[in-house]
């Protein structure tokens, strides 16, 4: 089944403490990338990647960090979480970008606390 | 600065009572402009492309089309199980492909 899969769904952690997650795709797409989506304020693209080694940030990408060594994996780095990055976060892969839709995750809770 | 803006923010609709979502947006120059559904808990999952001003794509109930600032969502004859949030979002002539701007959404429930 195609599909973009997250790890871990949930997650609560203090602040400070150093927390990956991941986001693997099974559909050799070529573009990848990380929102988090927050009440009131919709989705905001954190970083995305248009090929292997290739990264860019989007609207909101301080304190987060991306890379993508291989093309079906794209880890989301939190190096000292703060309680403002509460909030639910989704993984999302294109085979040509915007044009063909993206497939989305099911979505990671994070809280910091 | 690039804008995507939704509006109603949330519409509720009686079973079989049509209505339309509205994205307006204010973008330097539009390569292209995407709808998506997402249902509460869940990614949202992508529905249309748009291109150029006078196109229009359909599937089952919902109709999108789209003018030179704006696009709409048309929902024809609703369902409850069409009740979601619905999510637009623009790519940026001049940018990178992949740099997508999303708008806050608009919540539509449709009651039996």
């Amino acid at each position: 089944e195609a599909q973009v899969t997250q790890n871990p769904r949930y997650l609560i952690t203090v602040t400070g403490k150093k927390l990956t997650v991941t986001c693997s795709q099974n559909m050799n797409h070529e573009y990848m990338s990380w929102y988090r989506q927050d009440p009131g304020l919709g989705l905001r693209q954190i970083y995305y990647s248009m090929n292997v080694e290739v990264t860019d940030k989007g609207d909101v990408p301080e304190g987060y960090k991306v890379s993508r060594k291989e093309k079906r994996n794209f880890p989301l780095i939190l190096e000292s979480p703060s309680p403002n990055q509460t909030s639910l976060y989704f993984c999302a892969s294109s085979l040509r970008g915007g044009a063909d839709g993206y497939t989305f995750g099911s979505g990671t809770r994070l809280t910091v606390v | 600065e690039d804008q995507v803006t939704q509006s109603p923010e949330a519409l509720r609709l009686q079973e079989g009572e049509s209505s339309s979502l509205n994205c307006s947006y204010t973008v330097s120059g539009l390569r292209g402009l995407f709808w998506y559904r997402q249902d509460p808990g869940k990614g949202p999952e992508f529905l249309f492309t748009l291109y150029s001003a006078g196109e229009e794509k359909e599937k089952e109930r919902l109709k999108a089309t789209l003018t030179k600032k704006e696009s709409f969502l048309h929902i024809t004859a609703p369902k409850p199980e069409d009740s979601a949030t619905y999510l637009c979002a623009v790519e940026v002539r001049g940018s990178t492909l992949g740099r997508l701007y999303f708008g806050r959404g608009t919540q539509l429930t449709v009651w039996p």
